[in-house]
């Protein structure tokens, strides 16, 4: 199947601990997405990629890092320094019209 | 900064009823504008893309009409059904830096469609 899939879909931390989240497409798009999703706010932009080996902040860079060694691949790293991580974290591929794909999502707990 | 504003509370509508939702944006307006449906503890789904240049885009029962002037988008679901009770987000293109563009999202308007 076509698509983007994020792993693991639950996910749990303690406090001092870093992460990592999984997201992997077959659709072969070029710019990636990782946003996060809290309660009564609207999806926020921490990191974005347009193509291998290159990414940018979003608006909520800090205390995460990402990588992009492959274009199939962009994982993020939820780092100690994120002092409030629980968050449900959704990956996203832009399609070539602009429409965006999304993953399940992954959904951080911090113990 | 470009802000989103979706109407946070509730919509409960009556199935056969056709429900309109509301997305108002503050400052420039985008070349393109985005509808998603979200479902509970699922990533967001893609529904439609209304470029600045179109009054109107329809899908089945959908439709999208975007007002740079009054710099709104409204969204239709015609004869709604109870599978469409969801969260929508709204979502427009900001900036584009690096070759790529940079998406802000409204925090979505929660439909339910009552049997």
């Amino acid at each position: 199947d076509g698509g983007i899939t994020q792993s693991p879909k639950y996910l749990f931390r303690k406090e001092g601990q870093n992460v990592t989240l999984s997201c992997e497409q077959n659709l072969n798009h070029d710019a990636m997405y990782w946003y996060r999703q809290d309660p009564g706010q609207g999806l926020r932009l921490i990191y974005y990629s347009q193509i291998v080996n290159d990414f940018q902040k979003g608006d909520i860079a800090e205390g995460y890092s990402v990588s992009r060694e492959k274009k199939e691949s962009f994982p993020l790293t939820v780092t100690s320094a994120q002092k409030n991580p629980t968050a449900f974290y959704l990956c996203a591929t832009e399609g070539y019209t602009g429409e965006l794909f999304f993953g399940e999502g992954s959904r951080l707990t911090v113990l | 900064s470009q802000k989103i504003e979706q109407n946070s509370e509730a919509l409960n509508i009556q199935e056969g009823k056709t429900a309109t939702l509301t997305c108002n944006y503050t400052n420039y307006s985008p070349a393109y504008l985005q509808w998603y449906r979200q479902d509970p503890g699922r990533g967001p789904v893609f529904l439609l893309l209304i470029r600045e240049n179109e009054k109107e885009k329809r899908k089945e029962r959908l439709k999208v009409t975007f007002d740079t002037t009054l710099k709104q988008s409204l969204f239709h679901i015609t004869a709604s059904q109870p599978a469409d009770s969801a969260t929508y987000l709204c979502a427009l293109e900001w900036g584009f830096t690096s070759g790529t563009y940079k998406y802000i999202f409204g925090t979505g308007t929660r439909l339910k469609v009552l049997a």
